[in-house]
């Protein structure tokens, strides 16, 4: 079975700079997808970013990019120029081929400070 | 709507009574998802439907549980003789039904058993 662990349960930044949420992850496949999804208060869980597996190149979105190290089985989220809007809570989520379903992280509560 | 759409946004009810919970995918995906996420923590799998067949109900935590789908369109998660331990948002996704397409979330379910 898959795991994803997000170790940082809480961070905050100052409006402006650069932070870095960290994810890991278990498993024993190969070809497999990861994801960032941010939910804000509103609740609606928003998709940020995603990579896949065989591609050694990092995803990026604008402001985030990713920093995917398949051999330590790590899957770090960049958000650049962090703005106020970015407040959230972040989950990490692994999904294969024959899973059919996300397997989530706990979350990082990420707050964005004026 | 352009979205998933879930009915309703909040409910409260009495502790033994029944609960339904509807789910309106995007209209042309073909996978359809539940998901709880109980207060802090991550989203727990519970149920996932390709079209209207169900080929992973691994996540319903009892058999107080079931879901339906019909139309390969509107899905409804039921839960009976609700307890207290019930309590928790109810997240629907929908997706274009392969591995590793992202899942478009609901605004959710907020369930509260008195």
């Amino acid at each position: 079975a898959q795991t994803v662990t997000q170790s940082q349960p809480e961070m905050s930044v100052q409006e402006a700079e650069t932070v870095t949420l960290s994810c890991t992850y278990d498993t024993s496949e190969n070809n497999y997808y990861l994801f960032w999804y941010k939910q804000p208060p509103s609740r609606q869980m928003i998709l940020v970013i995603r990579q896949e597996a065989y591609k050694q190149q990092n995803a990026t979105e604008n402001r985030f990019s990713v920093n995917f190290q398949k051999a330590a089985k790590s899957f770090s989220l960049k958000i650049s120029d962090s703005q106020l809007g970015d407040t959230a809570m972040y989950f990490c989520a692994f999904d294969s081929f024959g899973n059919e379903k996300l397997t989530f992280g706990t979350g990082t509560r990420l707050t964005i400070i004026p | 709507g352009a979205g998933v759409s879930q009915s309703p946004s909040n409910k409260v009810t009495e502790k033994g009574k029944d609960v339904e919970l509807r789910c309106d995918p995007i209209s042309g995906h073909t996978a359809l998802y539940w998901y709880r996420q109980s207060l802090g923590q991550g989203l727990e799998f519970l149920i996932y439907f390709q079209g209207n067949s169900a080929p992973d109900k691994s996540g319903l935590p009892s058999d107080r549980f079931s879901a339906e789908r019909t139309g390969g369109s509107v899905s409804t998660l039921t839960i009976q003789r609700t307890q207290q331990e019930d309590s928790a948002v109810y997240l629907c996704a929908s997706s274009l039904g392969t591995t590793g397409q992202p899942q478009h979330f609901g605004d959710g379910t907020r369930l509260s058993i008195l």
